[in-house]
């Protein structure tokens, strides 16, 4: 069973600071990493997404992997409060061209304090 | 270019009853899928497909059937509403089934009372 685990929250912070999300996963064999974007509501949208150790930056967002420990981060610089909503982590398994789609996190929800 | 397209945006249900919720994508995408979201929980896959004629179960298909009969849609059949399936549900669908971007509909929600 593939797990992907986030804490649901909330996370509070200032705005103009930086918040941190985190996830960890189980299935040590996956190969892509996605930070999904949902406000209440509303479906979710693709923010980000990380195949390589290391970090990928994009505006005011910057994804962390680190396959060893099994981990992926979401770090959103100068946050704004339309920066809050919950953010899902998903994760794509080892079976590559396969298409039984990604595993969910349940989410983390941000509030952005003005 | 509507993207996704998913109907009826609410939905309630008398437990025993039965319905289908209809999704459409004009992107010409192969692949589709059907995720259920239950209030503070992550997406759980039900179904998806891999093109036209072709089905097969996610992670929590129990109660739910699909078919795929053209490349634009994928509906999803629920038999014997049961309270358990209240949720809301969302279609998706992408270019090909290696990971990348998830293209959602707007999503139903449904309750079975």
């Amino acid at each position: 069973q593939k797990e992907v685990e986030q804490n649901s929250g909330p996370l509070s912070v200032p705005e103009g600071a930086i918040a941190s999300l985190n996830c960890t996963y189980s299935d040590r064999g996956s190969q892509s990493f996605f930070w999904y974007r949902q406000y209440s509501g509303k479906s979710p949208e693709l923010i980000m997404f990380i195949y390589s150790n290391g970090d990928k930056e994009d505006g005011r967002f910057t994804a962390q992997l680190n396959k060893a420990s099994q981990y992926v981060s979401l770090l959103i610089r100068d946050s704004q409060p339309s920066d809050s909503a919950t953010y899902l982590c998903a994760v794509k398994g080892r079976s590559g061209g396969g298409a039984d789609g990604l595993t969910f996190g349940k989410g983390t929800h941000l509030i952005i304090q003005p | 270019n509507a993207g996704v397209t998913q109907t009826p945006k609410f939905r309630i249900l008398k437990i025993g009853q039965s319905m289908t919720l209809q999704c459409a994508q004009d992107m010409n995408h192969n692949y589709m899928y059907w995720y259920r979201q239950d209030p503070g929980m992550g997406l759980k896959l039900i179904y998806y497909s891999v093109g036209a004629g072709i089905t097969d179960k996610g992670e929590v298909p129990n109660g739910y059937n699909v078919s795929r009969s053209t490349t634009e849609d994928f509906p999803l059949r629920l038999e014997l509403a049961a309270p358990s399936q209240t949720s809301v549900y969302f279609c998706a669908s992408s270019v090909t089934g290696g990971g990348e971007k998830l293209f959602f509909g707007s999503g139903t929600q449904l309750s079975v009372l």
